[in-house]
Order: structure tokens, then C-alpha cells, then sequence
């Protein structure tokens, strides 16, 4: 099946700093990622669908200037966590599609763990 | 409003079979996934339904009813490194993803 890297696995950052995700599909062009954030024992959170060579899509409640989302290539979309607080610390996972929007399977990486201090 | 309803624990015995029900209520329908989660961890993809019927992929087979707006995702003889969550996922009509809850599986010896 298809590969999705995300790095780093786990980041500690002081509150104010600004941290950066990358999301990477290893063996095929996507189009299309997802970034999604989930909280402890609750469900994933879609933030935002990122598209190579525009801006990204957020949903509502996300705060754009926050999460900073760029997906500059077919291979690679990261997201900036900017001025982080305690609230941000979260599990930020990304995903991308392999093929058109009507097949289906979504690929993930395996996931960030963000701690703010 | 869109809607995915799972039930949040279930537990069941090693080598037995279990069933993981999922309802939704979402503006159009364009397929239903079911994804597995083990803590920590990234989900991995199980299944796609996208016509009713059944799908059986080894030991799990999963359900789809559009009709009554329900599937299922059948687990048999049950190993103890089936322990995770279970997500269940609808794509609406503007093929977003309207994920569920999760249903935690406590497999017991």
C-alpha cells in the first residue's frame, strides 16, 4: 500500500515557540492531504484539506493564522503550529488520497504528538 | 446535521466474534469506511463499502445497508492484538469524511 511519513513523531516545545509538521507521501503524488487533530479518548478532527499549489481549505473553528498549512508539492504538506500553548498539545495526524475523491482509502501517517509546556 | 453513532466499548472474549454496529444520518453518501486504531497510534484502513452487501476480507467482513443507513464490522476468532478502536467514517456528498466516535475493543483471555 501507499506510504505516508510524518515527522517529528513526538516534539516538546515551549508555549510561544512555533513547530513544524511534515507530512510526506513516499510513493505516490497527492494531490489532496488532510490534517487532523484528536484529542485523547475522542475521534479525529478534520482541521483542514490542504491542496498542492493552493491554499488550504479550513474548517470552521480552525484558526488559519495558527495553523499555518502548506503544501508546496505533490509529496509534501506541512503544518506550523504557531505561538503554541498548552491547549494546542494534541495528536496531529495527516493523510493523504492516492487516487480520485471517490475511491476511498486514506493513507495516514503515523502521527505527531505535540507537547506544550 | 450530520451524524455517525458507534457504540464506545465493547468488550469480548479471545477466539469469539464480534460485531461493531454504526449508524449514520449525513447529507449524501458516498462510501463508509471502517478503520482501525490501536492507542498511540495512526489509524490503518480496513474496509470501503460503497454498494450493501457484505465484503469479507479475512477475518473481518464488514456491512453496508444505504437503505437503513447502517453497517457493521464483523471481527472473528478474536486475537488478543485486536484490542484498538474501532472508526467508522462516512464520505458525504462533497466527499468529506464525517468520522464516528471510535468503539473501543477490549479483547479478554
Amino acid at each position: 500500500g501507499a506510504v505516508v511519513s510524518q515527522h517529528p513523531s513526538w516534539v516538546i516545545c515551549k508555549s510561544g515557540t512555533s513547530v513544524k509538521i511534515e507530512c510526506r507521501s513516499l510513493d505516490f503524488q497527492a494531490t489532496t492531504m488532510f490534517w487532523y487533530r484528536q484529542f485523547p479518548k475522542q475521534s479525529l478532527m478534520l482541521m483542514a484539506t490542504s491542496n498542492e499549489g493552493s491554499k488550504a481549505t479550513y474548517e470552521q473553528g480552525v484558526e488559519k493564522d495558527k495553523f499555518l498549512i502548506n503544501h508546496a508539492s505533490l509529496t509534501l504538506s506541512t503544518l506550523t503550529v504557531t505561538s503554541a500553548h498548552p491547549e494546542d498539545s494534541s495528536f496531529y495526524i495527516c493523510s493523504a488520497r492516492t487516487s480520485g475523491r471517490d475511491t476511498g482509502e486514506l493513507f495516514f501517517g503515523e502521527g505527531s504528538r505535540l507537547t506544550v509546556l | 446535521g450530520q451524524n455517525i453513532d458507534q457504540p464506545t466499548e465493547m468488550t469480548a472474549t479471545e477466539g469469539a466474534i464480534v460485531q461493531i454496529n454504526c449508524t449514520y444520518q449525513t447529507s449524501g453518501f458516498n462510501g463508509l469506511f471502517w478503520y482501525q486504531q490501536h492507542a498511540g497510534e495512526a489509524p490503518t484502513f480496513l474496509s470501503y463499502n460503497v454498494l450493501d452487501g457484505l465484503e469479507e476480507k479475512g477475518r473481518f467482513s464488514s456491512f453496508l445497508s444505504r437503505s437503513k443507513g447502517y453497517s457493521y464490522l464483523l471481527l472473528k476468532e478474536l486475537q488478543m492484538k485486536d484490542s484498538a478502536s474501532y472508526l467508522c467514517a462516512v464520505m458525504d456528498s462533497n466527499y468529506q469524511l464525517i468520522w464516528g466516535a471510535g468503539t473501543k475493543l477490549i479483547i479478554k483471555p
